[in-house]
């Protein structure tokens, strides 16, 4: 079976731009969520979706968005990128059954200029 | 409120020396599931174990073994022997309605 993907893999925007993030799941899961996780604040959930429907939501400002296609797979996007943004973006795949491991892609490395 | 503490955050030991990693967590929830995960250099997170609220039983997995306490709201990872390559951050996570993960303990094996 094929791991999560994301892409791209790494990132480069400057201040004010908006960015995209991709993130394919595992087949046959339908929960995907995305983290935030850089040196200072370690591992933050951002949102979780499933069945196209975002589930549950971290405390993010609305800049953070994203969704899920029908497919399962999902996008994230941030708009007016500031320089705090820079980050590793890592995307998780889940069965929505119990256990409800997660599985992680290699993720997306953002570097906001 | 849920929580998930690691107080370690960075561990040194010598390569073959054991080593425990400690996590303590929060819930209301009597039906909760408790993870450790792995991340290597390369940043890409690895699962390594689930335990269910309601299994206690202990677990060993070659050099790697878990307690998990209800009675402490503990789920502490042992390396036995540990080797260079067991030299990564590792995450203990807990599930309810969602994930919460703590915040790490790099582990570094010197040679």
């Amino acid at each position: 079976k094929a791991g999560v993907t994301q892409t791209p893999r790494y990132l480069i925007k400057t201040r004010g731009q908006q960015v995209t993030l991709s993130c394919s799941p595992i087949s046959g899961h339908r929960s995907v969520s995305w983290y935030q996780q850089t040196p200072g604040q370690g591992l933050q959930f951002l949102f979780e979706y499933f069945s196209e429907t975002q589930r549950n939501k971290g405390n993010f400002p609305g800049r953070f968005s994203g969704r899920q296609f029908s497919n399962s797979r999902s996008e994230m996007n941030v708009s007016t990128l500031e320089l705090g943004d820079s980050a590793l973006y890592l995307c998780a795949s889940s069965q929505d059954t119990a256990p409800y491991e997660q599985y992680f892609g290699p993720g997306t490395r953002l570097t906001v200029t | 409120a849920q929580k998930v503490t690691q107080a370690q955050t960075e561990i040194s030991v010598v390569e073959k020396e054991d080593v425990t990693l400690d996590c303590v967590y929060e819930t209301r929830d009597t039906t909760y599931y408790l993870f450790w995960y792995k991340q290597p250099p390369s940043g890409e997170l690895v699962f390594l174990i689930r335990r269910n609220s309601f299994d206690e039983q202990n677990e060993i997995s070659g050099r790697y073994s878990w307690n998990f306490q209800k009675s402490t709201s503990s789920f502490n990872f042992t390396i036995t022997a540990s080797q260079v390559v067991d030299s990564a951050v590792y995450f203990c996570a807990l599930r309810t309605y969602k994930y919460i993960f703590g915040t790490g303990t790099r582990l570094k094996v010197l040679a």
